[in-house]
């Protein structure tokens, strides 16, 4: 019955590696996002996706590579991971209304440690 | 550039007092306020929102503030309870799909 769910919720792995973590919502939300919580707990948006189509990107390395198959799902690819990719990422979903008024719901977020 | 701050990290509260979290923002283009809640291991889950056509916006135990010419916000929960202990977030956004989240006050209710 989760809202928003997300897989895996830890994942260890070297640097240099590849790794995807996949996110889905049941809401029938058509907007899906990508945060990213640091080691100082600061939650900054990566990536924007409204049905199907990327609407922000901020500046993230070109080594990750969202990818929205469906409105119900929105991928993250990361490509030669880091020592600062260590994170939590969060995956959100939410209903677009006009004047951006929408409540966002999170996954559980997934925490990530490359060694 | 973090335009969404809040400047105390940590607070503690008595049960059944009000718990006042603050919030400062630097971009007036800003039209929407979210509150967001999270527990340990959890994702953020939304609490309550305010729009900036207004100044107070009140859900059971918790009320928003906002004060536009100070670039201000504040939520009150009141009374506090234990339960209500966790992070408190505020978001902000100009309603273009982004939203700016603040780093978080942590707030704990003793019993």
């Amino acid at each position: 019955d989760t809202a928003v769910s997300q897989t895996p919720k830890y994942l260890v792995t070297q640097m240099g590696n590849d790794k995807s973590i996949k996110c889905e919502q049941n809401l029938g939300h058509d907007t899906m996002y990508w945060y990213k919580q640091d080691s100082k707990k600061f939650l900054k948006i990566m990536f924007s996706y409204n049905n199907k189509e990327l609407i922000i990107n901020e500046t993230v390395p070109n080594r990750f590579s969202p990818k929205s198959p469906d409105k119900a799902h929105l991928n993250l690819h990361i490509n030669s991971l880091e020592l600062g990719d260590s994170a939590v990422y969060f995956c959100a979903s939410s209903q677009a209304t006009s004047g951006g008024a929408e409540t966002q719901y999170f996954g559980p977020g997934t925490r990530l440690l490359v060694l | 550039d973090q335009q969404v701050k809040q400047n105390s990290p940590s607070l503690s509260v008595q049960e059944g007092r009000i718990s006042i979290l603050n919030c400062d923002y630097t971009n007036s283009m800003f039209d929407y306020f979210l509150w967001y809640k999270k527990y340990p291991a959890e994702g953020p889950t939304f609490l309550i929102s305010i729009s900036s056509i207004k100044d107070k916006n009140e859900d059971g135990r918790f009320t928003v503030f906002l004060n536009k010419s100070a670039k201000h916000l504040s939520l009150h929960i009141v009374p506090s309870q234990p339960g209500d202990s966790a992070v408190y977030f505020c978001a902000a956004s100009t309603g273009t799909y982004k939203y700016i989240f603040g780093t978080g006050t942590r707030l704990k209710v003793l019993a």
